[in-house]
């Protein structure tokens, strides 16, 4: 079956700090790849998306991931985490143009001052 | 343009009983789809809809819920005979077909709580 594992149910992180989100997914083809962060009281905004190209996105607050095809994974990155980084991180991946998402089942990141 | 939207936010109901929820999309999305997210847990796939057609529908969908989008604009998801185990937030995202990769809006969600 399809799957996408995020390895880390929780992570603390000191501010200024980097971080690296893990994200794993099983499947032989190429999926499309997403990440995408809840805070709470707040729905699931995109942070950034894979489909082709370049290995390497840029997305919204700073945050990048990295597509390893010889890994199946997506790992997200920060270079520098801020206290309003604090949330709930989900890797989503999809297997087809339009087609439902598969979760992983979230990282909640905890920012120390 | 403001985004998903979806009411309520919040239902309280008692076992046995049936509710419905709306999902308003983005105005131009063709495509809408319904996901259940658990505590602790990532949303779960249940159902979606190209226009006013239901293309796919989770095993997770049990014959007491039923979603309809009869205009390929708002949709309806209806639980029949509520059970405890129904709990959960029910969330809704929209998409346009046409975009490479489909990004996902999701809306804000609905909390079902079955006392």
């Amino acid at each position: 079956a399809q799957s996408v594992t995020q390895p880390d149910i929780h992570i603390t992180v000191s501010e200024g700090a980097s971080l690296e989100l893990r994200c794993n997914y099983s499947y032989g083809a190429t999926p499309y790849l997403f990440w995408y962060v809840q805070s709470p009281g707040q729905g699931l905004q995109l942070l950034l998306k894979y489909f082709s190209g370049d290995t390497l996105v840029q997305g919204i607050k700073g945050f990048e991931a990295e597509f390893k095809r010889s890994q199946s994974s997506f790992n997200l990155r920060k270079p520098s985490v801020h206290w309003s980084d604090a949330a709930e991180y989900f890797c989503a991946v999809a297997y087809n143009q339009g087609g439902k998402l598969i979760f992983g089942q979230g990282t909640e990141l905890s920012v120390k001052p | 343009d403001t985004g998903v939207s979806q009411d309520p936010r919040h239902k309280i109901t008692k076992r046995g009983q049936n509710v419905t929820f709306r999902c308003d999309p983005i105005s131009e999305h063709n495509r809408l789809y319904w996901y259940r997210q658990t505590l602790g847990q990532g949303p779960e796939f249940l159902t979606y809809f190209q226009n006013e057609a239901q293309l796919e529908k989770s095993r997770l969908l049990s014959d007491r819920f039923s979603a309809e989008r009869p205009k390929g604009s708002f949709s309806t998801l209806e639980i029949q005979r509520t059970e405890q185990g129904d709990s959960a937030m029910y969330l809704c995202a929209s998409s346009l077909r046409e975009v490479p990769g489909n990004e996902q809006f999701f809306g804000p969600g609905t909390r079902l709580t079955v006392l």
